[in-house]
């Protein structure tokens, strides 16, 4: 088995800041994902990339930069932290682009 | 517009009894279906895939997707309180890896 590890836990950044989540998972997975999830939206795909050093835009990439440096980390910038923004991110990670994701436990935003 | 539309958006339904949600996809490129389980604090689980038109069964829990009118639906059987959770319908397209999901059904077990 593998795990998927988010840090921090809990955020809370000011309007305007540029906050950074961090992501790492020890399954040896290709594929590694960021979505947000807001209360009654469901989960919404910000970023994606099926190897490392790559990337590709999900439906809400706007305010968002990535990076995947290496196989097991993929980061997310906030680019500038919106007023009285509140939404948990959760990192995922899958084998192939058809396999099941497996997620980490969220890191939860709060702007003030 | 959302491309994966789940109803009800909660649902309660009594201990042992038949819970039934369903997730309807308004974008015929999307040939993989999933459902994912969140209980309150943790990342979403898999449940199971469906791929193939017709019904899947795994335990207590049965999908059924219909390509043509593009529906999903997943089934719970004899539910148990540990079954209260918010669940999501996710579509992609094949190899695309790009999984978008529902935003939802909020599934109560009462004892």
């Amino acid at each position: 088995g593998g795990i998927i590890t988010q840090t921090p836990k809990f955020l809370i950044g000011q309007e305007g800041q540029k906050l950074t989540l961090k992501c790492q998972q020890n399954f040896n997975h290709d594929t590694m994902y960021w979505y947000r999830q807001d209360s009654g939206k469901g989960l919404r795909l910000i970023y994606y990339s099926i190897t490392e050093n790559d990337l590709q835009k999900g439906d809400l990439s706007e305010g968002y930069d990535a990076s995947r440096e290496k196989k097991s980390s993929f980061s997310l910038t906030v680019t500038s932290a919106q007023k009285n923004e509140m939404a948990v991110f959760l990192c995922a990670s899958s084998k192939d682009n058809n396999e099941r994701l497996f997620f980490g436990h969220g890191t939860k935003l709060s702007v003030l | 517009q959302q491309k994966v539309q789940q109803s009800p958006e909660s649902l309660s339904v009594p201990e042992g009894g038949m819970a039934s949600l369903n997730c309807t996809s308004s974008d015929r490129n999307f040939q993989y279906f999933w459902w994912y389980r969140q209980h309150s604090g943790e990342g979403p689980k898999a449940l199971m895939s469906i791929f193939s038109d017709g019904d899947k069964k795994e335990g207590r829990f049965t999908a059924h997707l219909n390509k043509a009118s593009l529906h999903v639906s997943l089934h719970i059987r004899d539910s148990q309180p540990s079954d209260s959770a918010l669940y999501f319908c996710a579509a992609s397209v094949y190899n695309q890896g790009k999984l978008i999901f529902g935003q939802g059904t909020k599934l109560s077990i009462k004892p």
